[in-house]
């Protein structure tokens, strides 16, 4: 059984401008989350998808961060503009009954240069 | 003051020895309490959960809940170098998932 997927791996660009992050999670998965990582700091919680929609998205740091789980299965989110602080790593975990057995993806990590 | 408070480390043993990690956390409402492996580039891998205090085993890693003094740990016993990684705990509420993360201690674990 495939993992969870992220694409891409490695993304940079620079202030300003937009990027889409996209996650895969694993088959028959209602559950979907985000996380990221920023340097030096703890992972952290952006949102949660059940499904189509969103459950929990108390994380999301701003309005120029826009998550979307179209269908119920993979999910994107956008960065736009991006900015210096948006720098790091960039989690995506699934679930499938409850929220205390996630897997995790490689991750996305995100340079704004 | 963070949710979650972790060691960094680095935290080096020698193989064979029991490797301890803990970690604290300040509000008494979180009910569910994980511990995840993470190697370098990697997505972290989940190693234990539970949501009781007291001891759960799997294996050569036990995980130990004390809820009256905010209080988890991972043991690793009989460590081997391919225990070398990054271990964080996680904690949450309820079982909807929204996971606060300790900063993860890192563990060398030399042969």
């Amino acid at each position: 059984e495939a993992g969870v997927t992220q694409f891409p791996s490695h993304s940079v660009i620079e202030k300003g401008q937009t990027v889409t992050l996209r996650c895969d999670p694993i088959s028959g998965h209602d559950n979907l989350y985000w996380y990221r990582r920023v340097m030096g700091k703890e992972i952290k919680f952006l949102l949660h998808f059940v499904k189509e929609s969103k459950q929990d998205e108390s994380g999301m740091p701003n309005n120029r961060f826009l998550a979307e789980r179209t269908g119920g299965t993979y999910s994107t989110l956008k960065v736009q503009p991006a900015e210096l602080e948006d720098s790091g790593v960039y989690f995506c975990a699934s679930s499938q009954d409850n929220g205390f057995e996630q897997f995790f993806g490689p991750g996305t990590r995100l340079t704004v240069l | 003051q963070k949710e979650v408070e972790q060691d960094p480390g680095p935290l080096s043993v020698p193989e064979g020895a029991i490797v301890s990690l803990n970690c604290t956390y300040s509000n008494s409402a979180f009910q569910y309490f994980m511990w995840y492996r993470q190697y370098s580039r990697k997505g972290p891998e989940l190693l234990m959960y539970t949501y009781s205090s007291g001891n759960k085993e799997d294996g050569r890693f036990t995980a130990q809940v004390d809820k009256s003094s905010k209080y988890i740990s991972l043991f690793i016993r009989d460590s081997q170098p391919s225990d070398s990684a990054t271990y964080l705990c996680a904690i949450s509420p309820d079982s909807w998932g929204k996971l606060q993360f300790g900063a993860g201690t890192q563990v060398v674990v030399t042969p």
